[in-house]
């Protein structure tokens, strides 16, 4: 059974551009979380996607946005990047919404010179 | 707030010996308990859970435990080995969303 699949696993941006993460969760699951992980704050929730409607939101700012496809899919999307973006970040799949397990991918490394 | 406090942020053991890591949580709303185990390079493996109807949870060499009265849950692992350097992470769920500690870096020295 594949697990969660990131794309790319390496980005490298420049300041003002936008970027957009690819996650493709576990076959049969429906949920999908992003985080971004960074040295000084650890890791931290972004937002949930469930059967393409986003279920919670973290406080990041407007500049992250997030969507699901139909097959659960689920891309975010950075605008005008700032070298404090710099971070991984991390997709994890759950089988529903709710208090349940979630999986983690590889991460997108991404770098924002 | 959501918060989530993680000690120590990092430990030292001789394989054979026992890691335990804690953790404080602040919302009473919370009701699952993951832990991860996090290797260079990688994204956060599940490792073990459990939720807050249960006290203890035990598979193979982990264990955790969870005192819902103070907000504390654990992670206890035994007999540690070389390929249990990691860094560490326990998280407490609200709604689905996942509150981290800040992790504990491990080290197994043969």
């Amino acid at each position: 059974k594949a697990g969660v699949t990131q794309t790319p696993r390496y980005l490298i941006k420049t300041r003002g551009q936008q970027v957009t993460l690819s996650c493709s969760p576990i076959s049969g699951h429906r949920s999908v979380s992003w985080y971004q992980q960074t040295p000084g704050q650890g890791l931290q929730f972004l937002f949930e996607y469930f059967s393409e409607t986003q279920r919670n939101k973290g406080n990041f700012p407007g500049r992250f946005s997030g969507r699901q496809f139909s097959n659960s899919r689920s891309e975010m999307n950075v605008s005008t990047l700032e070298l404090g973006d710099s971070a991984l970040y991390l997709c994890a799949s759950s089988l529903v919404t709710g208090n349940t397990e979630a999986f983690f991918g590889q991460g997108t490394r991404l770098t924002v010179v | 707030g959501e918060n989530v406090e993680q000690h120590p942020s990092t430990l030292s053991v001789q394989e054979g010996d026992s890691a335990v890591i804690k953790c404080t949580y602040s919302d009473s709303a919370s009701n699952y308990f993951p832990w991860y185990k996090q290797e260079l390079g990688k994204g956060p493996q599940l490792i073990i859970d459990i939720r807050s109807n249960v006290g203890e949870k035990k598979d193979q060499r982990i264990a955790v435990t969870l005192n819902k009265t103070a907000k504390h849950f654990s992670l206890h692992i035994t007999e540690t080995q070389p390929e249990d350097s990691a860094v560490y992470f326990c998280a407490a769920s609200i709604g689905g969303k996942l509150i981290f500690g800040q992790g504990t870096e491990l080290s197994v020295k043969p």
